[in-house]
């Protein structure tokens, strides 16, 4: 069960947006609308911003937003705040009814 | 807001069990997944496992062998054993509610696996 690619970094300017991506394959990102995304702070523990491809749970900025095609899902913050510097995560169910994390992409904003 | 509290010996001799719990506070366990999720120092995240309430249980397939998560709703808790530890299973571990999409973390705890 290898990990999700995600870009190692990524970075913006504040005010600006950006785009995370998590590719996977068609028996996981790509099968199924079960990808969630996490942000982590140095430190802390994950916290939950996306669900199911594009659902935001209650309390999370309307600036992230998630969405998916084929086998590539994406997360997508708009202006960037510098709280948003973080590491950020994917995770896909998968085929063989099993959960696989996305590498990790460490945002930073400049 | 339910809260989850990870505890248990930070220190684990290779080739031993590693055995952790989770106690839930602020909320009932019935109706709810719980899992449990790793990561070494500096590296990403790894799911280890799942258990239903009700005892039901889906492990991660490269842990499987060695992964046991059990269950304790009168407690409030549920507990992660590993056993033949090694290096390789030095990491923070944290206990979260869900199975797809985890909304309630633990703050995790370190173990470090070391003679």
């Amino acid at each position: 069960q290898s990990a999700l690619t995600q870009p190692a970094s990524v970075s913006g300017s504040l005010g600006q947006s950006i785009t995370i991506s998590c590719t996977g394959t068609a028996n996981d990102v790509g099968g199924f609308n079960l990808v969630s995304w996490y942000e982590q702070h140095p430190g802390k523990a994950p916290k939950l911003m996306i669900y199911d491809v594009s659902h935001r749970p209650s309390g999370v900025s309307y600036r992230f937003s998630g969405s998916k095609s084929g086998n590539t899902a994406s997360l997508t913050i708009s202006g960037l705040q510098a709280d948003d510097e973080a590491d950020y995560y994917c995770n896909s169910y998968t085929s063989t009814n099993t959960y696989v994390f996305g590498s990790g992409t460490k945002v930073t904003v400049v | 807001q339910v809260q989850l509290q990870e505890s248990g010996p930070g220190l684990v001799k290779p080739s031993e069990t590693l055995s952790l719990t989770c106690t839930v506070s602020g909320g009932s366990m019935n109706t709810y997944y719980w899992s449990w999720i790793r990561q070494p120092p500096g590296k990403g995240l790894e799911w280890i496992g799942y258990i239903y309430y009700s005892g039901s249980t889906n492990y991660n397939p490269s842990l499987k062998s060695r992964v046991t998560i059990s269950v304790d709703t009168s407690k409030n808790q549920f507990s992660l054993r590993l056993t033949s530890v090694t290096a390789a299973d030095t990491a923070v571990y944290y206990c979260a509610r869900g199975a797809g999409w985890w909304g309630d973390w633990g703050q995790g705890t370190l173990v470090t696996v070391s003679s």
